[in-house]
Parts: C-alpha cells; sequence; structure tokens
C-alpha cells in the first residue's frame, strides 16, 4: 500500500463546477500536508499548504482530518486553467523527505 | 523572486556513461530535495541535505550519489546510466530550520534520456 494513496481520476468537470479531491495518508506520523499542482512534463508546484484548523485560498479550500489521516481540496468555480494534476503531498516529522501520492488528474472542459 | 535553478535542461547520454546534474537552492533556504519523475508517475524522493549534510535517504540507487557544497548548492552524479533511467529529475528548496510546514519549492527540472 502506498504511503499517500489519491483517486487517480481523471475528474472532467465542466466550468465553474465544484470539485473535491481526496486524499489519505497512512503513517499517523505525518506532520505537514500540502497540495501542490503539476502541468504536464512542468515541475510540481505549490498550491497550498493544509493546517489542521483547514484554509482557505480564493476559490481553494483544504481541510485536514488527522485522526482519520485524510485531506481534502476543494476547487469552487473551476476554471479551464484548473486543469492539471493535483498532488497530495505529506512529510514525516523529523524527516526532510516529502512523499508524493500519485496524483489526482483534472479535466475542465468548457 | 529568485527560484531554483537546474541545469541543464535537457541531457542525452548513453547507456553505461556518467550524468551531472546541478541545483542551486532559493537563496537562504538550508535544504535541498532530489526526486526522479519517470514517465506517467509521481515524483519519487531520492535524497536531501540539511545545510550541507546529507539529512534524508529515499530510493536513490547506488549508481548515484549527491552532495551539497559550502555555496549550498548541489550535484546529482549518475554513474553506469541505464535505460531506466531516463526521467525527469526534479530538485527543491525549503526552509527548515522549524520542520513544521517544510513548504518546498521546484526548479523546472532536469529532462535525461539515456539512449
Amino acid at each position: 500500500r502506498k504511503e499517500v494513496e489519491q483517486d487517480p481520476g481523471p475528474f472532467n468537470v465542466p466550468e465553474g463546477a465544484t470539485v473535491a479531491f481526496n486524499c489519505t495518508y497512512s503513517n499517523s506520523a505525518s506532520q505537514s500536508f500540502f497540495w501542490y499542482r503539476q502541468d504536464c512534463r512542468k515541475e510540481p508546484k505549490l498550491l497550498m499548504s493544509v493546517y489542521s484548523s483547514g484554509n482557505e485560498d480564493g476559490r481553494f479550500t483544504a481541510q485536514l482530518n488527522r485522526a482519520s489521516q485524510y485531506i481534502s481540496l476543494l476547487i469552487r468555480d473551476s476554471k479551464l486553467s484548473d486543469s492539471a494534476t493535483y498532488l497530495c503531498v505529506v512529510n514525516k516529522a523529523g524527516r526532510r523527505a516529502l512523499t508524493f501520492g500519485s496524483g489526482t488528474r483534472l479535466q475542465v472542459q468548457p | 523572486a529568485a527560484g531554483v535553478i537546474q541545469s541543464p535542461r535537457h541531457l542525452i547520454k548513453e547507456k553505461r556513461e556518467t550524468a551531472t546534474l546541478k541545483c542551486y537552492p532559493i537563496p537562504r533556504h538550508d535544504t535541498v530535495y532530489w526526486y526522479q519523475q519517470g514517465p506517467g508517475q509521481d515524483p519519487q524522493f531520492l535524497i536531501s541535505f540539511y545545510e550541507k549534510m546529507q539529512s534524508d535517504k529515499g530510493s536513490i540507487p547506488d549508481r548515484f550519489s549527491a552532495q551539497q557544497f559550502s555555496d549550498y548548492h548541489s550535484e546529482l552524479n549518475m554513474s553506469s546510466l541505464e535505460l531506466g533511467d531516463s526521467a525527469l529529475y526534479f530538485c527543491a528548496s525549503s526552509s527548515t530550520r522549524v520542520l513544521r510546514y517544510t513548504e518546498a519549492f521546484f526548479g523546472q527540472g532536469t529532462r535525461l534520456t539515456v539512449v
């Protein structure tokens, strides 16, 4: 079983839709959590960190449930430019080794 | 703002040759990470350095070695290259003096093709 698991998708949604991605992690020692987005053949780009209290950045909302070892990302009012692969990333306490999920592909259609 | 710089961007090598990839982290970042991403795969952690010392090791083959220099730039050395080493190699950097929320920023990557 992978340490960080994501639904690979693809999620095909129309512009303006709300879409949610889920991620589970297996190591309870995990301390830091992030969402990155990656466009085809490009580098991963930090979308947002995920805090215990949940956090929002414009159309993006991230939630963390430590008890269930579950992270989510909600995208509201999807834009064509949101089409990308969304990577859930976890770091264990005391380590400098970010672990990536396999990513969820989002395709926003006109 | 300055970003992570990797060189070269593209590299073509023959089997059994060696390759050296370079990474220049964001100024004042103390941690460098190396990742390998094969086609259709997620980035796999290879190795990290903190303040020029090796910090953590992932799935780095014995044929690969890496180091971080006094100016904080890092190099990934790859020997006896195999076809399966063809991949995107990313370097990332972060500031991890306080280990919480270690946001890492990635360079544009080096695309290595072994023929």
